[in-house]
């Protein structure tokens, strides 16, 4: 089945810094990937709609700024969380459908934020 | 508007069944999902159902789907302790893109 590898699992930055994490499609090309946040205890809730070859589409609320996204192949997609900070901990999960069968969004396993 | 709603918690005793319910506010998704995650873990995909259909069935999982009342059901047949984990019910607005998912239900198995 489809595939989705996410990248780094855990991470602790200190505040300040940019972090970027991976989401690749391993055995499918994706040519849409969203990303989303979840706080502990919550639902998951869509930062955005990643595009290859464009610029991602966000959710209201959403800073475009601190939460940069690039698509640049059919295979992985990235979100930088620039200059975190501890507000931002968080834990980041990416998806992506598989155009070319069935009717499933593939998630990652999850990448695990902590800003000190 | 783009609402899903679940209850929050459900504790069955190993062997019941579990139903695990979920309400929808938009008419137009194509699709509807199930998702378990487990601690500090993604989401597994469980099943999904197409907006046509009323019932799916598949091995322990039962999806009822009443799409007059916007209401989406899943079963498990006889629950294990490894079903112990957080469902997300969700939807796809508009038709068959972004999921946008309910606060999710914590099923406790317990013996």
């Amino acid at each position: 089945g489809a595939v989705v590898s996410q990248h780094p699992s855990r991470v602790i930055c200190k505040s300040g810094t940019s972090v970027k994490i991976e989401c690749r499609s391993l055995d499918f090309q994706a040519t849409t990937m969203f990303w989303y946040r979840q706080f502990p205890k919550q639902s998951l809730m869509l930062m955005a709609t990643s595009n290859e070859g464009s610029k991602a589409t966000y959710e209201q609320g959403v800073e475009k700024d601190k939460f940069l996204i690039n698509h640049a192949s059919l295979t992985l997609s990235t979100l930088t969380v620039a200059s975190a900070h501890p507000e931002d901990s968080s834990f980041y999960i990416c998806s992506a459908r598989d155009q070319t069968g069935g009717y499933g969004y593939t998630f990652g396993s999850g990448t695990r934020l902590t800003v000190v | 508007g783009e609402d899903v709603e679940q209850s929050l918690f459900l504790s069955v005793r190993e062997g019941d069944s579990s139903v695990i319910n979920c309400t929808y506010t938009d008419s137009s998704s194509t699709y509807l999902y199930w998702y378990k995650q487990e601690p500090g873990a993604g989401l597994q995909l469980l099943t999904y159902i197409f907006s046509n259909m009323d019932m799916k069935q598949d091995q322990r999982l039962t999806v009822l789907l009443n799409k007059k009342d916007k209401h989406l059901s899943l079963r498990i047949a006889d629950t294990q302790t490894g079903d112990s984990a957080i469902y997300f019910c969700a939807e796809t607005p508009g038709g068959y893109n972004k999921l946008i998912f309910g606060a999710g239900t914590r099923l406790a198995v317990h013996p």
